[in-house]
């Protein structure tokens, strides 16, 4: 079974400067799909990027950006520029490519501290 | 924008009783699904359906229930309810679609006394 670990449940981050949260996963599977969601007060999960593992190149999405080492199946996520509202629990996500059911398997969650 | 909808934000219930958690998506998803959260283990899959009347044990689905009678409605029902269930429900859903994310409700907090 697949398993995502998240080893850093909190970090903390001056305004302006650039934070890497960390993510490892377990699979046996080579195609598979990974993600980071945002969790801010309000609760309400919002996808902050996706990565397809077959694709090579990282992805990015304006000031996040994901180092993604499918060998050492390691999944980043990099903020740079930290804004006060980036403020909140950051969770990443594997999804098996096999089935297609869409079920995603979650880490246990960062929670980020932005400081002004 | 898609948007699921969850039918309470808090809700406080006395242990035995029969709780019913509902949540709907305006999307036309095939997929739904119900996670609960807590501190330090993340989001944990209690059950999910791919199609109406169709469901799938997540991880943890002792002492939980589902019900999908119509496709854009997916029931969590905690037939007894017990302290340990006290947590954060969040319902999600997503279409038929390789990579597609899931759309998350805002989550029900239920307190189980």
């Amino acid at each position: 079974a697949q398993t995502v670990t998240q080893s850093q449940p909190e970090m903390s981050v001056q305004e302006a400067e650039t934070v890497t949260l960390s993510c490892t996963y377990d699979t046996s599977e080579s195609d598979y799909y990974l993600f980071w969601y945002k969790q801010p007060p309000s609760r309400q999960m919002i996808l902050v990027i996706r990565q397809e593992a077959y694709k090579q190149q990282n992805a990015t999405e304006n000031r996040f950006s994901v180092n993604f080492q499918k060998a050492a199946k390691s999944f980043s996520l990099k903020i740079s520029d930290s804004q006060l509202g980036d403020a909140a629990m950051y969770f990443c996500a594997y999804r098996s490519e096999a089935g297609n059911t869409g079920k995603l398997i979650f880490g246990q969650g960062t929670t980020l501290q932005v400081k002004p | 924008d898609v948007k699921v909808t969850q039918s309470s934000r808090y809700l406080v219930k006395r242990t035995g009783e029969k709780v019913f958690l509902e949540c709907v998506q305006d999307m036309d998803h095939e997929n739904m699904f119900w996670y609960r959260q807590d501190p330090g283990l993340g989001l944990r899959l209690i059950y999910f359906s791919y199609d109406v009347k169709m469901k799938e044990k997540g991880d943890i689905p002792e002492g939980y229930s589902v019900s999908r009678e119509k496709k854009e409605r997916f029931s969590l029902i905690l037939e007894s309810a017990s302290t340990n269930q006290t947590s954060m429900y969040l319902c999600a859903s997503s279409p038929v679609v390789r990579n597609s994310p899931l759309h998350f409700g805002n989550g029900t907090r239920l307190t189980v006394t």
